[in-house]
């Protein structure tokens, strides 16, 4: 079955722009998290979506957002770009929430200029 | 405030020796434990679990143990093959009603040497 799917690839953006994102979980899985990857900081929680209800947030300042459609997928959206934005974003799915079988997707690299 | 540390960023180990990767945690109330590896340019990927009623959790060649005194975890891979080159990730998850959050280490990246 597919696995998760994040587009873009890949993302160059100027600062002060704003960027969207978008993540379709596996079939059937319900749950959706997203996390920021950057060196020395690991994989930091931003927010996780279920039944289109944001049910958790990490800190991260009101510019980064996020949704979750009635079919899953979910998009994350960061407004005002800073160059410290600049991050491998992961976006990771599972069946329910309280469920650990994590699957995570190959992740956007967003590059702030 | 790091809940989670991996204070190796790097660890070199020989192919077919024992490779032990470290995690500390402050939050005691995590009640469950995971180890990720990661590959470049791919997602983690989960490798091994642990809760927190455990001490010892194995799954072929990788172990998963837990001090709870300490709030310390390792990940144990043996023997180590050069497959096994990869970030390894360990993350925690504090039992609660709702939504989940696990909690990331920095990541320790493991180089399996010929």
């Amino acid at each position: 079955k597919a696995g998760v799917t994040q587009t873009p690839r890949y993302l160059i953006k100027t600062r002060g722009q704003q960027v969207t994102l978008s993540c379709s979980p596996i079939s059937g899985h319900r749950s959706v998290s997203w996390y920021q990857q950057t060196p020395g900081q690991g994989l930091q929680f931003l927010f996780e979506y279920f039944s289109e209800t944001q049910r958790n947030k990490g800190n991260f300042p009101g510019r980064f957002s996020g949704r979750q459609f009635s079919n899953s997928r979910s998009e994350m959206n960061v407004s005002t770009l800073e160059l410290g934005d600049s991050a491998l974003y992961l976006c990771a799915s599972s069946l329910e929430l309280r469920s650990y079988g994590y699957t995570f997707g190959s992740g956007t690299r967003l590059t702030v200029v | 405030d790091q809940q989670v540390k991996q204070n190796s960023p790097s660890l070199s180990v020989q192919e077919g020796r024992i490779s032990i990767l470290n995690c500390d945690y402050t939050n005691s109330m995590f009640d469950y434990f995971l180890w990720y590896k990661k590959y470049p340019a791919e997602g983690p990927t989960f490798l091994i679990s642990i809760s927190s009623i455990k001490d010892k959790n194995e799954d072929g060649r990788f172990t998963v143990f837990l001090n709870k005194s300490a709030k310390h975890l390792s990940l144990h891979i043996v023997p180590s093959q050069p497959g096994d080159s990869a970030v390894y990730f360990c993350a925690a998850s504090e039992g609660m009603q709702g939504a989940q959050k696990l909690v990331f280490g920095q990541g320790t990246r493991l180089t399996i040497n010929p």
